[in-house]
This record gives C-alpha cells, structure tokens and sequence, in this order.
C-alpha cells in the first residue's frame, strides 16, 4: 500500500529552527508537496520536490532524496504565526496526491 | 481574483438527508478534487474531475456523486447522509497536474 509517514507533533521556540521529516511508500513518484495548514484553515502551498536536493524559498526550505523517500522541510527564524499542521504530499504514478497526516508544530516564546 | 470559494461554510444535517456542497473556482484551471479531513488522518480523494465533462473516483467516493457541467463549478453531493460523513470537506483545483489550490472548506457534521 502507498504510505506517508510524518510525526504527529513538535514543538520549537521562538527564534530557533525545526525540521520536519516526511517518509513515504507510494507507487511511483511524481513530485512531492508541502503544505501549511493554520488551524480551521485551508492548506496553503509552500513548496515541490521532483529532484533530489534542497529548494530554498525565504525562511523555508525543502530537501528531497527520492532513493530514501525521505524528505524535510526546514523552518528557520521560526516566528509566532509558523505555528500550524504541515502536510507532506506525494504525487504518485497516477498522478494523485497521497497525503501525510499532517505535523503539528507548536511554537513556544 | 477569489480563486476558490466553497458553500456553506458549515451545516448539520440529519442522517439520510441529501446535500449538496458547493465549490467554484475563477483561476480557468482545467482540474478539480473533493478531499475529506479527519481528525488524525490526512487528505483523502472522494472524487476529482480532469476536465470539463469528465469525473473520477479517488480513494473514498462511496456515498458521494459529483458532476462537471463547466470548467468553474465542481458541486459534491451526498444522497442520503450518514453520520461517518463527518468531516470537513475541501474543494481544490490545479492546472494539470500542477500545484493545487485549496478553498475555504465546508464542515459538515451528520447527526
């Protein structure tokens, strides 16, 4: 069966940086998400992997090894509004998304 | 521009009523998908939509049906409702198979 495995949740402080680790199963790979979910909201889009290797967007940054179907997703200057679900996504061979359930990050002052 | 708006933004509903959810999108985007949230579970797919006048069945579409008349509007329906209906329910769409765009989500609870 497709699995996505991510841990349910974390906590980090103010000012620090946390990573989040995703591993998957799935059949086929055609990319993988990350995505921000606040509290009674819609997830949000924040990064894709296809390539292996590290996509640096602002204080965020995903890193990809599609030989491991291992991914993080990496939270610098963490800020008081990161607080929220992160959602890790593959996209498989049928190209729909298998979703984690979902890391809840908790940020402390 | 809006992007995605669903509705109603929240509803009960006794068991065995129908419903139907409403989702429209203003991005001209050519797919769309009907996902359920629940507590400790992720993103599942009830029914997506390629296309304009195509439909398919994603991980769990029993006791949905949906329909695409045009590119914009993606409503989901339930016939008769039952109370593992629960959940909150998020339409998205995309262009392709590229990055998807979620609304605002309707949550649902079936008494």
């Amino acid at each position: 069966g497709q699995n996505i495995d991510q841990p349910t949740e974390m906590t980090a402080t103010e000012g620090a940086i946390v990573q989040i680790n995703c591993t998957y199963q799935t059949s086929g790979f055609n990319g993988l998400f990350w995505y921000q979910q606040h509290a009674g909201e819609a997830p949000t889009f924040l990064s894709y992997n296809v390539l292996d290797g590290l996509e640096e967007k602002g204080r965020f940054s995903s890193f990809l090894s599609r030989s491991k179907g291992y991914s993080y997703l990496l939270l610098k200057e963490l800020q008081m509004k990161d607080s929220a679900s992160y959602l890790c996504a593959v996209m498989d061979s049928n190209y729909q998304l298998i979703w984690g359930a979902g890391t809840k990050l908790i940020i402390k002052p | 521009t809006a992007g995605i708006t669903q509705a109603p933004t929240s509803q009960i509903l006794a068991a065995g009523r129908s419903m139907t959810l409403r989702c429209t999108q203003d991005m001209r985007h050519n797919a769309m998908y009907w996902y359920r949230q629940d507590l400790g579970l992720g993103l599942r797919l009830i029914h997506y939509s390629n296309t304009a006048g195509t439909t398919g069945k994603g991980e769990v579409p029993d006791g949905y049906s949906v329909s695409r008349a045009n590119t914009d509007d993606f409503p989901l329906t339930l016939a008769s409702a039952v109370p593992s209906q629960t959940s909150v329910y998020f339409c998205a769409s995309s262009e392709g198979t590229d990055t998807q765009y979620f609304g605002p989500g309707t949550r649902l609870t079936v008494l």
